[in-house]
């Protein structure tokens, strides 16, 4: 059964800094990883889409790698600004587009 | 942009209330879900649906079913709501996976819908 782990559970850092998220997952038959955003009491808001196949997407100041045979996966931020404050989820999409999430990470960026 | 709507924020309801979570998309999407979150347990697949009149149990189905009579619409129903269903729920929708190209689609949610059963 697929399991997702995120690491760490929260994170908190002043404005400015660079910072890493990290996603593991136990089983490679993935389609692709998704990185969500959620703020609190709100729905999920898709940050990057990587298939199986790719090695690294990139939407502004976000960057996320996939490593498919170690089954991990990074979310680096550059730059971060307290409007990033929320918490981060990712999830693999496996047959039939059934997502598998982690539990994400709750990130704090102070000013 | 896609859109996907619910139809309520918040919700409470009775326990043994027959409750309805609407969920529509604006895009064509074939496919369509409903999750539940939960502190500490994160996102639950309940039910999804890759057509009209298609559905298929996720990881945690029981005391809930789904109807979808149209393809933009896609409705969660609780036939004797219970405590233990107070929750956010979550509807989804994407694409249909390419089988071709083995590609997966990107899932868009809607802004989820906070029920609590008293």
């Amino acid at each position: 059964k697929q399991e997702v782990t995120q690491i760490p559970a929260a994170l908190s850092v002043p404005e400015g800094e660079n910072l890493v998220l990290n996603c593991s997952f136990t089983d490679s038959a993935i389609y692709n990883l998704q990185w969500f955003r959620q703020d609190p009491g709100k729905g999920l808001t898709s940050l990057l889409l990587i298939q199986s196949s790719q090695r690294e997407q990139t939407s502004g100041r976000l960057n996320a790698s996939l490593d498919k045979s170690s089954g991990r996966s990074t979310l680096y931020i550059a730059a971060s600004q307290p409007g990033d404050s929320a918490t981060y989820l990712c999830a693999v999409t496996l047959r039939f587009q059934k997502l598998v999430f982690g539990t994400g990470t709750r990130l704090l960026v102070s000013p | 942009d896609v859109k996907v709507t619910q139809s309520s924020r918040y919700l409470v309801k009775r326990t043994g209330e027959k409750v309805f979570l609407e969920c529509v998309q604006d895009m064509d999407h074939e496919n369509m879900f409903w999750y539940r979150q939960d502190p500490g347990l994160g996102l639950r697949l309940i039910y999804f649906s890759y057509d009209v009149k298609m559905k298929e149990k996720g990881d945690i189905p029981e005391g809930y079913s789904v109807s979808r009579e149209k393809k933009e619409r896609f409705s969660l129903i609780l036939e004797s709501a219970s405590t233990n269903q107070t929750s956010m729920y979550l509807c989804a929708s994407s694409l249909v996976e390419f089988n071709l190209l083995r590609l997966g689609q990107e899932q868009f949610f809607g802004p989820g819908t906070r029920l609590t059963v008293l």
